[in-house]
């Protein structure tokens, strides 16, 4: 069964970091993309971009350039999501998605991960 | 940078077609799929490659595409239905969603 779990909701404050995950399972994590999709609270889905864990190369929306970081570790089957300094602007639900290349659907989805960041 | 439009909400009678539409330039050519999408739910892939759908999805979800505008359409509406649908596409290595749909059946 594939499967795609990602790390607990968490609660920063403004000026931290912060790295969320995404366990695959029941797939060749090597051989499939995940891309990072955000939903703000009561608003609608926004690609963030897309890693290939392969070679942990990396596509960036430019709302998103500069501000997160995506990672992979082909050893343990996870991606990563990172920022070196939230905001309170990053309060959102991060949902990772797994695709077969780039122009393909994303055909599961983990169960989302809730940030939130508040002083 | 590129964008996709879908109406904003829609409303059907149980039993009954609603029709979905989300329009982009060329969008035809960019691969679009549709995702449902239940409060307090992941989404999940409804339609995708024009009109096919993942095992699972039922028969009454179909899809078409046209130029300029895909095409989701529900027939035989059930209450489970109800939910926000997201249209999604590729503008070369870009992804895109439209702002999503919410149907409600009355």
């Amino acid at each position: 069964e594939v499967q795609l779990v990602q790390s607990g909701a968490e609660m920063k404050k403004p000026g931290e970091s912060l790295r969320i995950s995404c366990k695959g399972s029941g797939y060749s994590f090597s051989y499939s993309y995940i891309t990072w999709v955000r939903q703000m609270p009561g608003k609608g889905l926004e690609w963030m971009g897309t890693i290939d864990p392969n070679d942990s190369s990396s596509n960036y929306s430019p709302s998103f350039q500069g501000h997160v970081t995506f990672s992979a570790d082909r050893s343990i089957s996870t991606a990563f999501l990172q920022w070196s300094s939230l905001e309170a602007s990053d309060t959102a639900m991060y949902y990772c998605a797994k695709h077969p290349t780039t122009a393909y659907p994303f055909d599961y989805w983990g169960q989302g991960t809730l940030v939130t960041v508040s002083s | 940078s590129y964008e996709l439009t879908q109406p904003p909400s829609v409303s059907v009678s149980p039993g009954q077609t609603v029709s979905i539409t989300c329009s982009g330039d060329e969008l035809g050519d960019k691969h679009p799929c549709w995702y449902q999408q239940k409060p307090g739910q992941s989404p999940v892939l409804v339609i995708y490659e024009e009109n096919k759908r993942p095992s699972g999805i039922p028969e009454r979800f179909s899809g078409s595409n046209s130029g300029n505008t895909a095409t989701l359409t529900i027939s035989g509406t059930q209450a489970m239905d109800e939910a926000d649908y997201y249209c999604q596409a590729w503008d070369s290595s870009t992804g895109v969603f439209g702002a999503g749909t919410k149907v409600t059946v009355l």
